[in-house]
């Protein structure tokens, strides 16, 4: 079993939807991430959570320590929110990222 | 203020040769951490560097080697290529040392295929 699963592996959804990708760990974390990389291998990273919740215009992560899960949400989503949508935990000692497969997100028009 | 540089962008090798990869981070960031990604293995932790010292190392061979300078830009090198070394490199960069623990701000990666 992975240290950090994501679901689902991918996801298609209409212009406008809501969108939820979660993230499950197993590890003591220091922080979680959230990143996104489009085609061409980019990656920016979208939010660095250690508890309660973040937002950053339509996307909002929400993390719940106590029962190591995390969910990444997109609101009114939009084409150009296609991208793979990785998941990663920092190790307790704060060093060491672990990746979850990621989640390719298709929104068409 | 300029991003994170990853130089060459891409790259071909032979089975055998060695190759070195150069990051530069932002201005004022300190800490450098490397990562591989493959279709098979996803992202993986490589090194994480700062103050031109190791800080941690993820569960690769010692084939795998980096540095950093004092100026903060980092390389890392892999000696005796295999096949399984073609992958996309990326690092990245944070004010503090502990990469798992600090906003990261990423390269846009070094493709690398070997022959």
């Amino acid at each position: 079993k992975n240290e950090v699963e994501q679901s689902p592996q991918n996801l298609t959804a209409q212009e406008g939807e809501f969108i939820t990708i979660n993230c499950s760990y197993s590890v003591g974390i220091s922080a979680l991430h959230w990143l996104q990389q489009h085609p061409g291998g980019g990656i920016v990273s979208l939010f660095m959570l250690s508890s309660g919740k973040k937002k950053h215009g339509r996307l909002i992560a929400t993390i719940n320590i106590q029962e190591k899960h995390s969910s990444l949400h997109i609101t009114a989503s939009h084409p150009r929110d296609s991208a793979v949508y990785i998941c990663a935990v920092g190790e307790t000692s704060g060093s060491r990222l672990t990746f979850g497969e990621g989640t390719q997100l298709t929104v068409n028009p | 203020k300029a991003g994170v540089t990853q130089t060459p962008r891409y790259l071909i090798k032979t089975r055998g040769q060695q190759v070195t990869l150069s990051c530069s981070p932002i201005s004022g960031h300190r800490s450098v951490s490397w990562y591989q990604q493959t279709p098979g293995q996803g992202l993986q932790f490589l090194f994480e560097y700062f103050s031109e010292t190791q800080r941690n190392k993820g569960n690769f061979p010692g084939r795998f080697s980096g540095r950093q300078f004092s100026n903060s830009r980092s390389e890392m090198n892999v000696s005796t290529l295999e096949l399984g070394d073609s992958a996309l490199y990326l690092c990245a960069s944070s004010w503090l040392v502990a990469a798992g623990a600090n906003v990261l701000t990423f390269g846009a990666g070094s493709r690398l295929t070997v022959l």
